[in-house]
């Protein structure tokens, strides 16, 4: 049980272009969503924290306008990088907890490898 | 003072050797621990969590927690070479309720 789904997996794209990465919780509803990004040889980044129907609470230094979030239904939140840049590429991760209290596992997604050219 | 510190390896043990992954936290008030095992490229998969002071086993794996000392511990018996990969240490912080804290992890290597 637990499955977390993201897709897609890489994407290759040219500056300036938007994308758009889908999470899904596949056997169990996911109340709370993250994102995640990381870079080579470094820890996890923690990006925002999504609850579905409300706004997504984003952390220090993370830019909300260029990084929209939107947590529409209990199995599905979306990551939006808008006009991505070089410096945007990066492996975003999601991941997804049950239950509406922190003490839960998060359950993480495959991740996609995002290259701007 | 960080508030999720691992070593950062790597910590290279024989086949067959226990490995034995630190982790020490800095809010007294942390309520549960995580080990998320991450290979290189791959996203992170949730290997233990504990919230009791004392020993979980799982198979070969086994969390030790001591909040008076604030650290948590992952032991790896009978390491096999496939457990080679970064062990990430998360604690979910009193103060930041939702959220995981992640240590920057401990890299295993196991020799054949």
């Amino acid at each position: 049980g637990a499955v977390v789904s993201q897709h897609p997996s890489r994407v290759i794209c040219k500056s300036g272009t938007s994308v758009k990465i889908e999470c899904r919780s596949l056997d169990f509803q996911a109340t709370t969503m993250f994102w995640y990004r990381q870079f080579p040889k470094q820890s996890l980044m923690l990006m925002a924290t999504s609850n579905e129907g409300s706004k997504a609470t984003y952390e220090q230094g993370v830019e909300k306008d260029k990084f929209l979030i939107n947590h529409a239904s209990l199995t599905l939140s979306t990551l939006t990088v808008t006009s991505a840049h070089p410096e945007d590429s990066s492996f975003y991760i999601c991941s997804a907890r049950t239950g509406g209290i922190g003490n839960q596992p998060q359950h993480f997604g495959d991740g996609t490898r995002l290259s701007i050219l | 003072q960080k508030e999720v510190e691992q070593n950062s390896g790597p910590l290279s043990v024989p086949e067959g050797a226990i490995a034995s992954l630190n982790c020490t936290y800095s809010d007294r008030g942390s309520q549960s621990f995580f080990w998320y095992r991450q290979y290189s490229g791959k996203s992170p998969e949730l290997i233990m969590f504990i919230y009791s002071n004392g020993d979980k086993e799982d198979g070969r794996f086994t969390a030790q927690l001591n909040k008076a000392s604030q650290y948590v511990s992952l032991l790896i018996r009978d390491s096999q070479p496939s457990d080679s990969a970064t062990y990430l240490c998360a604690v979910n912080l009193r103060t930041g309720f939702q959220k995981l804290v992640f240590g920057t992890g401990t890299r295993l290597l196991v020799s054949p």
